[in-house]
C-alpha cells in the first residue's frame, strides 16, 4: 500500500523557519518524481514545487523561490521542505504528492498528474 | 503562467443529478489536464488525468472531456459521497496551477 506521510508542522512566528518531511512506502521512491502542495485557509490548492527522481531538477513556484528549497534523501523514502523567512500568507496546510508521468498505449506523452497524496500537516506562521 | 478558470465556483445539487463543471485555460495545453477532488480533512484525490482517463478506482460516473482550451469534469449521477471541492490542475508547463476549485454541496 502506497503512504505518504507529512511532519514537521507547527507554529513559526513570521521570518521563521520550519522544516517538513514527507515519509514514504509502498513504492520505489527513486524512481518517481516527488511534489508539494499546499491548500491555503479558506482558499484553493496551489503548487509549491517538484522535485525529480534523482533530484537533478527541482522547480518552484515564483513566491516560494529563494525562501523554500526541496530536497530528497531516496535512500531513506523521505521528501523535504525547507522553509525560510516565513509570512504569514505561507500559512496553509502542506501535501506531499507523488508524480507519475503518463504515456497512451500508442506510446505518447500524456501528461503528469500527482496520484498518491499524503494527509497533509498544519504550518501556521503567525506573532 | 497559464491560468485556469473554472465555472462555476460553487453549486448546490441533488442526489441523483447530473453535475458539469467547466476549466477553461488561457492557452493550448494539449490534453495535459487532470481532475482532484478535494474533501475536508483529506487527501486530495486524483479522478481524471490527461483530459479524459479515469483513474483506477474512481468510479466510472466520473468522466473528462477536452475541446481545445475548454476541459469538463461530468459527474453522471451525483452521489452522497461525491460533494467536495473539485480543481483542474494542468501539466503542460510549470508553474503546475490549479483552477480556483468548484464546491459541490448538497440541495
Amino acid at each position: 500500500e502506497v503512504q505518504l506521510v507529512e511532519s514537521g508542522g507547527g507554529l513559526v512566528k513570521p521570518g521563521g523557519s520550519l522544516r517538513l518531511s514527507c515519509a514514504v512506502s509502498g513504492f520505489t521512491f527513486s524512481n518517481y518524481s516527488m511534489n508539494w502542495v499546499r491548500q491555503t485557509p479558506g482558499k484553493g490548492l496551489e503548487w509549491v514545487s517538484s522535485i525529480s527522481s534523482s533530484s537533478s531538477y527541482i522547480y518552484y513556484a515564483d513566491s516560494m523561490k529563494g525562501r523554500f528549497t526541496t530536497s530528497r534523501d531516496n535512500a531513506k523514502n523521505s521528501l523535504f521542505l525547507q522553509m525560510n523567512s516565513l509570512r504569514a500568507e505561507d500559512t496553509a496546510v502542506y501535501y506531499c504528492a507523488r508524480g507519475n508521468d503518463y504515456y497512451d498505449s500508442s506510446g505518447y506523452y500524456g501528461g503528469y498528474y500527482f496520484d498518491y497524496w499524503g494527509q497533509g500537516t498544519l504550518v501556521t506562521v503567525s506573532s | 503562467d497559464i491560468q485556469l478558470t473554472q465555472s462555476p465556483s460553487s453549486l448546490s445539487a441533488s442526489v441523483g443529478d447530473r453535475v458539469t463543471i467547466t476549466c477553461r485555460a488561457s492557452q493550448n495545453i494539449n490534453r495535459y489536464l487532470n481532475w482532484y477532488q478535494h474533501k475536508p480533512g483529506k487527501a486530495p484525490k486524483v479522478l481524471i488525468y490527461a483530459a479524459s482517463s479515469l483513474q483506477s478506482g474512481v468510479p466510472s460516473r466520473f468522466s473528462g472531456s477536452r475541446s481545445g482550451t475548454d476541459f469538463t469534469l461530468t459527474i453522471s449521477s451525483l452521489q452522497p459521497e461525491d460533494f467536495a471541492t473539485y480543481y483542474c490542475q494542468q501539466s503542460y508547463n510549470n508553474p503546475r496551477t490549479f483552477g480556483q476549485g468548484t464546491k459541490v454541496e448538497i440541495k
